[in-house]
């Protein structure tokens, strides 16, 4: 069974930085790309970064690009996301997922629980 | 960068009725994208996607069909847990979703 579970968020100062995680079980994780998504409090979803198997491809939405870093370690099974210089907008639900395509964004099949993160002083 | 709208923005159905959901794309973008339900407190799951593949596991009263710039989501008879947010998505972008309602 594929499982996806998110860990790190929690609440944090604007400016600050925090670094979420994915650990990924039941499939062979390195052959898959994964992306992370948000959600903002009665909001609709926002895809943030794609990363292929391989770690050679990644992509950034404007919104977080430079400030954010996606990354992957293929022998611990585990995403991740580092977010730097938080602001009151990047409050929200952060999903991880996998992707269904090798290079690009196809298609999210499956998706963790979410870790909610909340920036607020 | 392609804009996806979605409509209705929300939908009153009763349970055994067919639910027609439309998304439109501010360019062609082939055959490419998928659908997901969203339902509250929950992640998104995959319904729908290359516009009209079933993902694994999803009911057949669920349909896709479109191309280019139009594209449909079709339940075909709602189950009362059918009763929850749909989204479209193509590649890095996401309509806004469509909230469909009990009647």
């Amino acid at each position: 069974e594929v499982q996806l579970v998110e860990s790190g968020g929690g609440l944090i100062q604007p400016g600050g930085s925090l670094r979420l995680s994915c650990a990924a079980s039941g499939f062979t994780f390195n052959t898959y790309s994964m992306n992370w998504v948000r959600q903002a409090p009665g909001k609709g979803l926002e895809w943030l970064s794609f990363i292929s198997g391989d770690t050679t491809t990644k992509y950034y939405a404007d919104s977080v690009k430079g400030r954010f870093t996606i990354s992957r370690d293929n022998v611990k099974n585990s995403l991740y996301l580092q977010m730097n210089s938080l602001r009151a907008e990047d409050t929200a639900v952060y999903y991880c997922a996998r992707d269904l395509g090798p290079r690009i964004v196809v298609a999210l099949d499956h998706w963790g629980q979410g870790t909610l993160v909340t920036v607020s002083s | 960068e392609i804009v996806l709208t979605q409509s209705p923005a929300s939908l009153s159905l009763s349970p055994g009725e067919r639910a027609t959901l439309s998304c439109r794309a501010s360019q062609s973008i082939s055959f490419y994208l998928a659908w997901y339900q969203q339902k509250p407190g929950q992640a998104p799951r995959l319904l729908i996607y290359d516009a009209s593949n079933r993902a694994t596991g999803i009911p057949a009263r669920f349909s896709g069909s479109g191309s280019g710039t139009d594209f449909t989501l079709t339940i075909s008879s709602l189950e009362p847990e059918d009763f929850a947010v749909y989204y479209c998505q193509q590649r890095s972008t996401f309509g806004q979703g469509t909230k469909l309602e009990i009647k």
